[in-house]
């Protein structure tokens, strides 16, 4: 079946500084990833809709400053958290859409805690 | 706006018992429906789907009917082990492309 990566798996990082993570699509091309947060839990909010070579698009309430995604190719797509403060502490998941079903594949996820 | 309800947890249950766990949709148009599971400490795992009205999906002993009479998806298994304790997610799509939207998830417990 579809694999989909993210790395890295947890992070820990000190208030202040950035977090890039990566979502890779391993088997197929991605037109359409997207951005979840999950608190716990919780449900499964989505951020974000990257598409390729496009801008993304954010959800109401998701701050597009402080969350940038940046999908760089039809397998990449990253999340950087700028200027991480300890409520940004979650559980980020993302997923990839696979044609031709369109179905959505989603990465294991990234624990971040901002100390 | 599309919407999915599913029964609060956690839910708990013993070796071997009949499960059910309730999920009604709101939606416009003819979404899919999802039900997605979280096993503890791993990822999103896509457990069955439908796609259209009537249509049932099924996997691992779980199943869940596309009810469009009554907005509903519930997830059923006959007989559940230890090893389904997880996190249960109801979800629905639009289409193409289109976001999932979640439910809250019910946290299942089952007891040896």
């Amino acid at each position: 079946g579809a694999v989909v990566s993210q790395h890295p798996s947890r992070v820990i990082c000190k208030s202040g500084t950035s977090v890039k993570i990566e979502c890779r699509s391993l088997d197929f091309q991605a037109t359409t990833m997207f951005w979840y947060r999950q608190f716990p839990k919780k449900s499964l909010m989505l951020m974000a809709t990257s598409n390729e070579g496009s801008k993304a698009t954010y959800e109401q309430g998701v701050e597009k400053d402080k969350f940038l995604i940046n999908h760089a190719s039809l397998t990449l797509s990253t999340l950087t958290v700028t200027s991480a403060h300890p409520e940004d502490s979650s559980f980020y998941i993302c997923s990839a859409v696979r044609p031709p079903a369109y179905e959505q594949y989603f990465g294991p996820g990234t624990r971040l805690t901002v100390t | 706006g599309n919407s999915v309800t599913q029964m609060e947890g956690p839910v708990t249950l013993s070796e071997e018992a009949f499960l059910t766990i309730n999920c009604t949709y709101t939606a416009t148009g003819y979404p899919s429906l999802f039900w997605y599971v979280q096993y503890p400490g791993e990822g999103l795992q896509l457990l069955l789907k439908a796609t259209k009205a009537d249509d049932k999906g099924s996997n691992k002993g779980f199943e869940a009917t596309y009810r469009k009479e009554t907005t509903s998806f519930h997830l059923e298994k006959g007989s559940v082990q230890v090893s389904d304790s997880a996190v249960y997610f109801c979800a629905l799509s639009g289409g193409r492309d289109d976001k999932i939207i979640f439910g809250k998830g019910t946290r299942l417990h089952i007891l040896p």
